[in-house]
């Protein structure tokens, strides 16, 4: 298993402005993994970020709204960009470690912009 | 594309058993997962189960996999007011390290 940890765990920020959100595993490993969960809903996966490569965004979230960055293999951020009302939700990462393709979840950022 | 569908909502009284259902269409993934969600918490690994089998057992936890009619279940035996939750399924997308959740059950255990 993996011991992952996030900054903030939440926020209330204003239109226009951007957060950029911290995810902390204890252990190094190569896939790590940001999703959104708006209000009531499921967990939708908005990129793929591997170290030393270019994060792999899914349809829908594009590099200039959510720019990630994968320093090392123990430690990842997410940017919301130039926020919106819509842009509330929770933000997980999460990363795949051991033998049984399993994924580890941080405890998630509470964002509400306003 | 893969579709994962799961009941919204199920209530029952503490003490009782709870049958949480996941059905799916893509039949391909080794393994599928549940997962738990409390209020204002991230996910929280309950439990998995391997695609070659039927049944896996983990104490309270009790996970059936019908392969034939691409169903999943989720037993939690002797339900508990902390079991309050919401549940995912999940399950990896065919050929890709990708997961692809259910809907999410929101458990309810009345006192």
């Amino acid at each position: 298993s993996a011991v992952i940890s996030q900054k903030p765990s939440r926020d209330i920020c204003q239109r226009g402005t951007s957060l950029t959100i911290q995810c902390q595993v204890d252990s190094q490993v190569t896939m790590m993994f940001w999703y959104r969960q708006q209000p009531g809903q499921s967990l939708t996966l908005i990129a793929t970020a591997n170290q030393g490569s270019e994060a792999t965004y899914e349809s829908g979230f594009v590099i200039d709204k959510f720019p990630i960055s994968r320093p090392n293999l123990t430690f990842s951020t997410l940017t919301v960009s130039n926020m919106s009302p819509e842009d509330s939700s929770i933000y997980l990462c999460s990363v795949e470690t051991g033998s049984t393709d399993t994924q580890y979840f941080g405890p998630g950022t509470r964002l509400t912009v306003l | 594309g893969e579709d994962v569908e799961q009941s919204l909502f199920l209530s029952v009284r503490e003490g009782d058993s709870s049958v949480i259902n996941c059905t799916y269409t893509d039949s391909s993934s080794t393994y599928l997962y549940w997962y738990k969600q409390e209020p204002g918490a991230g996910l929280q690994l309950l439990t998995y189960i391997f695609s070659n089998m039927d049944m896996k057992q983990d104490q309270r936890l009790t996970v059936l996999l019908n392969k034939k009619d691409k169903h999943l279940s989720l037993r939690i035996a002797d339900t508990q007011t902390g079991d309050s939750a919401i549940y995912f399924c999940a399950l990896r997308s065919s050929g890709t390290y990708k997961y692809i959740f259910g809907t999410g059950t929101r458990l309810k255990v009345l006192a």
